[in-house]
C-alpha cells in the first residue's frame, strides 16, 4: 500500500536558523512528489515537486527538497528561515487518478 | 487569474441533514479533486474527476457520500444523513491535465468547514 511518512509532528528553530523537514515514503514505484505548505487560515501552497531528473530540487520562498531513491525521502530543506515560514508543512506523493497521499504533517514553530 | 473557489465557507447543520458543497475549478483545469481535512484522519483523497469522465468512487467514505460534476466544470459533493465525524475541513483542488499518472500541480481552494451538531 502507498503511505507517507513524516516523522516529526512538530519543530521549533530560531529565526534565521536553517531547517530540514523529513518525508519517507513507500510506493511501488517513485512517485511524483510534492511539498504543501498551509499556513493558519489559508490554504494549501505548493512548495516543490520532483517529477525526475536532477534530485535537489528548488522552489518557492527559498525552499529545497531533496530526492533520495535508495532511501525513499524527499526533505525539504531552507538554509534561514523567517518568522514568516511558521506553518504546517505536507509531505505528498502521488497525484493523478489516485491522489496526493498527504502525510501526517510537521508543524513548525519560529521562535525569535 | 482567479484560483479554485469552494462555497459556502462554513457550513453548520444538524446530525441527519444532507449538505451540498460546491467547487469551482480554475477555468481550463480539466482534472478535479476532492479532499478532506480533519483532526484525526489529517489529509484524506476522496475522489477525482478529469472531464466528464465516470469518477472512481472507491475513496468515498460511505455511500452517504456522493460527487458530481456537471459540464467539467462545476463540482458538487453531497453528504447526506451526515453524521459528527463527518466534521472536517472539505477541500477541492483542480490541475490542468492530469492523465491517470498524474504529476500535474494540484492548485487548492480555501476548503468548506462543516460542522455537524
Amino acid at each position: 500500500a502507498q503511505s507517507v511518512t513524516q516523522p516529526d509532528i512538530h519543530i521549533t528553530v530560531s529565526e534565521g536558523a536553517s531547517l530540514e523537514l523529513r518525508c519517507n515514503y513507500s510506493y511501488g514505484a517513485t512517485p511524483y512528489l510534492f511539498w504543501y505548505v498551509q499556513s493558519p487560515g489559508q490554504g494549501l501552497q505548493l512548495l516543490l515537486k520532483y517529477f525526475s531528473g536532477d534530485t535537489l530540487v528548488q522552489g518557492i520562498k527559498g525552499f529545497e527538497a531533496e530526492f533520495k531513491r535508495s532511501q525513499s525521502s524527499f526533505n525539504l530543506r531552507k538554509p534561514s528561515v523567517h518568522w514568516s515560514d511558521a506553518a504546517e508543512y505536507f509531505c505528498a506523493p502521488g497525484g493523478g487518478a489516485d491522489g496526493l497521499t498527504f502525510g501526517k504533517g510537521t508543524h513548525l514553530i519560529i521562535q525569535p | 487569474g482567479a484560483g479554485v473557489s469552494q462555497s459556502p465557507s462554513n457550513k453548520v447543520t444538524e446530525k441527519g441533514k444532507d449538505v451540498e458543497l460546491r467547487c469551482d475549478p480554475i477555468s481550463g483545469h480539466t482534472a478535479l479533486y476532492w479532499y478532506r481535512q480533519s483532526l484525526g484522519q489529517g489529509l484524506e483523497f476522496l475522489i477525482y474527476f478529469q472531464g466528464n469522465s465516470a469518477p472512481d468512487k472507491s475513496g468515498l467514505p460511505s455511500d452517504r457520500f456522493s460527487a458530481e460534476r456537471t459540464g467539467g466544470s462545476v463540482s458538487t459533493l453531497t453528504i447526506q444523513r451526515t453524521q459528527q465525524e463527518d466534521s472536517a475541513v472539505y477541500l477541492c483542488a483542480s490541475s490542468l491535465l492530469s492523465g491517470a499518472g498524474g504529476g500535474d500541480t494540484q492548485y487548492f481552494g480555501p476548503g468548506t468547514r462543516l460542522t455537524v451538531l
